[in-house]
C-alpha cells in the first residue's frame, strides 16, 4: 500500500506570495492533518480534515488555510507569505477519527523557504 | 491543556549497547494514546511505537519497547542494541482518545540521538 505523498518536497518563494501545498493520504485514509516543523516552534498542528471538513485547527492566522477534496486528498494553502512561514510542513493520514488507534502516519513533508 | 516534555535535548550511545529516552506528560484525561516518532534526516516522520492508555502491558517492537508509568505520566523509550540506523531525532507525542475529542497529536521538543560506532 502506498504511504502518504506530499507535492511539491521543495518550494521557494518570496514574501508576499502564496503557496500551495499538496498531500495524498494512504488509501483508504479518510482524516488529513497538516503540521508545521521550525526549529524554533518545533511541531505544531495547522488543521485536522475528514470528510471534507475541517475538524479542528490549530493556533494560525487566516492566513493559513486548507480544504479537503471527495478522494480524501488534502491542499493547505498560505497566502501572503512572511519569512516566519519557512518551515517544513508534515500532512499526516489516519483512518476515520474516533475508530482504531488512531495513528497518524506522515508523509515526507514539504520544505518551503521563504525569501 | 496537554503537554509534553522532553527533556533530554541529546542523547548518545555506542553501537549495540541500550539507551533510554525520557518524555513525561501532563493531562487531566484518562483515555489517549501517546506515540513515539522517529525523524532521521531525511525528515521523513516514522512511527517506532504506539501504546494505548487504557492498557497496562508496556508495548514492544523489536528492539524498541516502552516504560509507560500512567500514575507519573512518564513514557520511556528504551532502544536495545542500538544500530547506527537508529540516528535520528525522537519525537514523543500525544493523542486524546474520546470520540468528541480533538486528536492532534501533541509533541515534545524532541531528542536526539546520537550512535557512536
Amino acid at each position: 500500500k502506498a504511504g502518504v505523498t506530499q507535492t511539491p518536497r521543495y518550494l521557494i518563494k518570496t514574501r508576499g506570495q502564496q503557496v500551495t501545498l499538496s498531500c495524498s493520504p494512504i488509501s483508504g485514509h479518510r482524516s488529513v492533518s497538516w503540521y508545521q516543523q521550525t526549529p524554533g516552534q518545533g511541531l505544531q498542528f495547522l488543521f485536522e480534515y475528514f470528510s471534507e471538513t475541517q475538524r479542528n485547527k490549530g493556533n494560525f492566522p487566516g492566513r493559513f488555510s486548507g480544504r479537503q477534496f471527495s478522494n480524501s486528498r488534502s491542499e493547505m494553502n498560505v497566502s501572503t507569505l512572511e519569512l516566519g512561514d519557512s518551515a517544513l510542513y508534515l500532512c499526516a493520514s489516519s483512518l476515520v477519527p474516533g475508530q482504531g488507534t488512531k495513528t497518524q502516519y506522515f508523509g515526507p513533508g514539504t520544505r518551503l523557504l521563504v525569501l | 491543556a496537554q503537554t509534553v516534555t522532553q527533556s533530554q535535548p541529546e542523547m548518545s550511545v555506542q553501537e549495540a549497547e541500550t539507551v533510554t529516552l525520557s518524555c513525561t506528560y501532563d493531562t487531566s484525561e484518562s483515555d489517549y494514546y501517546l506515540f513515539w516518532y522517529k525523524q532521521p534526516p531525511s525528515r521523513q516522520m516514522i512511527l517506532v511505537i504506539r501504546q494505548e492508555a487504557y492498557k497496562q502491558q508496556n508495548a514492544t517492537e523489536n528492539r524498541f519497547s516502552v516504560n509507560f508509568q500512567k500514575a507519573a505520566k512518564s513514557f520511556s523509550l528504551k532502544i536495545s542494541d542500538s544500530q547506527l540506523g537508529d540516528a535520528a531525532m525522537y519525537f514523543c507525542a500525544y493523542r486524546s482518545a474520546g470520540t468528541d475529542s480533538n486528536y492532534q497529536l501533541i509533541w515534545g521538543a524532541g531528542t536526539k540521538l546520537i550512535i557512536k560506532p
